[in-house]
């Protein structure tokens, strides 16, 4: 089935500074989805994207759509202690099908000591 | 606001033992579905279900049952469990496609099932 590779695995952050994370999918999708899932908590929706090369912001987020269809990005500016979490990227080649989404292994987000 | 309840936030249970994860949502949702969190694995779909009385196998299905016996409720079964279906159960919601963000789940806070 489709696979999609989320990376890094984990990473460590600083306040203040700039961190990223992608995806990567063995095949096309027409959707990606930005999750994040506080400690305890369920993922919770950050970004939608619907469209190659689209670029959608949310506060100090801001996801891309790669125009290949086969990545996304995600950019968190400034960081600060409560972004800490896991986030998952998602995709699905069907529009509005929320049982045919992928889900990445998921990016842990820690704070440096 | 959404809000999709899971019954238990942690739930210990002896091999054999039949287990059922309660979910309700308020919004009335058509989609729910049961997914499986492991770690590296991110989130797996085990059931789907689109309407009263209707369920569709997702990714995992094996060892696993589903209920959907009104609109709110869907209920996982684990028949009999197994040590290797420990894991963190999360349930969601979302609307029919066609209303606008059929691909845009809202999940419950999970359960953590121990079987021991």
């Amino acid at each position: 089935g489709q696979q999609l590779n989320q990376s890094p695995q984990s990473m460590f952050i600083q306040e203040g500074e700039d961190v990223s994370m992608n995806c990567t999918s063995s095949s096309i999708f027409n959707t990606w989805l930005w999750y994040k899932q506080d400690p305890g908590e369920g993922p919770v929706l950050l970004i939608a994207l619907y469209k190659a090369g689209e670029l959608t912001s949310n506060g100090r987020l801001t996801a891309q759509f790669g125009i290949t269809r086969k990545d996304s990005f995600l950019n968190i500016s400034a960081s600060i202690p409560s972004d800490v979490g896991i986030y998952f990227c998602a995709g699905t080649l069907y529009k509005a099908a929320g049982n045919k989404l992928t889900f990445g292994g998921g990016t842990r987000v820690l704070v440096k000591p | 606001d959404v809000k999709v309840t899971q019954s238990s936030r942690y739930l210990v249970k002896r091999t054999g033992e039949k287990v059922f994860l309660e979910c309700v949502q308020d919004m009335d949702h058509e989609n729910m579905f049961w997914y499986r969190q492991d770690p590296g694995l991110g989130l797996r779909l085990i059931y789907f279900s689109y309407d009263v009385k209707m369920k569709e196998k997702g990714d995992i299905p094996e060892g696993y049952s589903v209920s959907r016996e009104k609109k709110e409720r869907f209920s996982l079964i684990l028949e009999s469990a197994s040590t290797n279906q420990t894991s963190m159960y999360l349930c969601a919601s979302s609307p029919m496609p066609g209303t606008g963000g059929g691909e845009k789940l809202f999940f419950g806070s999970g359960t953590q099932l121990s079987v021991l």
